[in-house]
């Protein structure tokens, strides 16, 4: 069952425009969240990340919002540039020594 | 510069040929993880170290072994290689398991004959 879900594999948005990238979880137990972004050839990198405290982070062009009681939470990425064309994986953890789940990943690709 | 190392990033093999995976880290940090990224299913944990002498199971542990006999290096043994465990794989590396900056090695592309 998995636990981390990101529904759409891909998503294309114009240069300038909003990005909104999507995630959805099923495990209660998850308190801290994650963005990763990977370019081709290369390792994932982290974006930003979230606390369960918290229902907004924001670093730059980017931001992540939380929402506990419908298991959410989203990037969004304003204005969106062609450099940001990656593909986004989310990743959730919880408490003790758990692993980290990542989500299957969305392709960005923002078009000039 | 901070960085994890992966060696050899393209390798392809036969069924049932051991090999290795190394993984270095020169950040000093104690927690080291492997995990696998296959089309359609993301990436996916296959073992983890808290530290030295300190391992465990990931997500999908099954035909892999790991060590952990020194803090900065991490490597991934599959003993008898199969075609199913021809994919991506990453090494990471943190202070700590829930710390913002994960850092990712640059990945091994592994495939099994």
């Amino acid at each position: 069952d998995q636990q981390v879900k990101q529904n759409s594999p891909s998503l294309s948005v114009q240069e300038g425009r909003i990005s909104i990238l999507n995630c959805d979880y099923t495990n209660s137990m998850f308190d801290y969240f994650l963005w990763y972004k990977k370019y081709p050839a290369e390792g994932p990198t982290f974006l930003i990340s979230i606390s369960s405290i918290k229902d907004k982070n924001e670093d730059g062009r980017f931001t992540v919002f939380l929402n506990k009681s419908a298991k959410h939470l989203s990037l969004h990425i304003v204005p969106s540039q062609p450099g940001d064309s990656a593909v986004y994986f989310c990743a959730a953890s919880e408490g003790g020594n758990t692993p980290l789940v990542f989500g299957k990943g969305t392709r960005l690709s923002v078009i000039a | 510069e901070a960085q994890v190392t992966q060696n050899p990033r393209y390798l392809i093999t036969v069924t049932g040929k051991k090999l290795t995976v190394t993984c270095s880290q020169n950040m000093n940090h104690e927690y080291m993880s492997w995990y696998r990224q296959d089309p359609g299913l993301g990436l996916r944990q296959i073992y983890y170290s808290m530290n030295v002498e300190v391992t465990d199971k990931g997500d999908v542990p099954e035909g892999y072994k790991v060590s952990r006999k020194e803090k900065r290096n991490f490597p991934l043994i599959l003993e008898s290689p199969s075609p199913n465990q021809t994919s991506l794989y990453f090494c990471a590396s943190s202070f700590g398991r829930k710390t913002d900056t994960q850092y990712f090695g640059p990945g091994t592309r592994l495939t099994v004959l």
